[in-house]
């Protein structure tokens, strides 16, 4: 069946440092990919998403881009800051299972000033 | 609405009881999903509805969960007999049409068991 693995977390970064979550998949069919992110007290939201092999989705200056050779979707962060500090989820959802949506355990990221 | 809320947004009940935790997705979205997000865990899926199409509920954990979607709108998540192993936040989310949409979810449900 479908799943995701992603980084087990804390990741704790100084403010400018460069972030990469990794996030890897496996599919039987052909995935679109999301990373989503939970702010402290808020609801989870989109962060970016590709739906097709080699697509790269951006957003707040994330990237992620979709590696059907590998089956990863990196997120990637040149200058992190501390408003970033957040929980980061990537998630896979395809026509095969009944289109439900797999997500990854989550990383914890802290940014420190 | 603007977005999906969800009712309570708080729950503390006695194990044995039962719940109903109430979700209205963004007007006119077909598609509705319930995780579970238990403390440090990450998202479980729990049921997804598509317009008319029969739910699917693979991710029910027991029977004694069930949910309902009354004309294509809201949704009731039905927990009878609850648990302490019940105890989490209980998210929905709804989305346009299918599954390469985005997915707005809702602030979420917390549920403690006593």
């Amino acid at each position: 069946g479908n799943s995701v693995t992603q980084m087990e977390g804390p990741v704790t970064l100084s403010e400018e440092a460069f972030l990469t979550i990794n996030c890897t998949y496996t599919a039987t069919g052909y995935p679109s990919l999301f990373w989503y992110v939970q702010y402290p007290g808020e609801g989870l939201q989109l962060l970016l998403k590709a739906t097709k092999a080699d697509d790269k989705g951006s957003n707040k200056g994330f990237e992620a881009t979709y590696r059907k050779e590998t089956t990863s979707f990196h997120l990637e962060k040149g200058s992190v800051q501390v408003s970033d500090s957040a929980v980061y989820f990537c998630a896979l959802s395809d026509n095969t299972g009944g289109f439900k949506t797999i997500f990854g355990a989550g990383t914890r990221l802290f940014v420190k000033a | 609405g603007a977005g999906v809320s969800q009712s309570p947004s708080n729950k503390v009940t006695e194990k044995g009881k039962d719940v109903e935790l109430r979700c209205d997705p963004i007007s006119g979205h077909t598609a509705l999903y319930w995780y579970r997000q238990s403390l440090g865990q990450g998202l479980e899926f729990l049921i997804y509805f598509q317009g008319n199409s029969a739910p699917d509920k693979s991710g029910l954990p027991s029977d004694r969960f069930s949910a309902e979607r009354t004309g294509g709108s809201v949704s009731t998540l039905t927990i009878q007999r609850t648990q302490q192993e019940d105890s989490a936040v209980y998210l929905c989310a709804s989305s346009s049409t299918g599954f390469t949409d985005t997915q707005y979810f809702g602030p979420g449900t917390r549920l403690t068991v006593l």
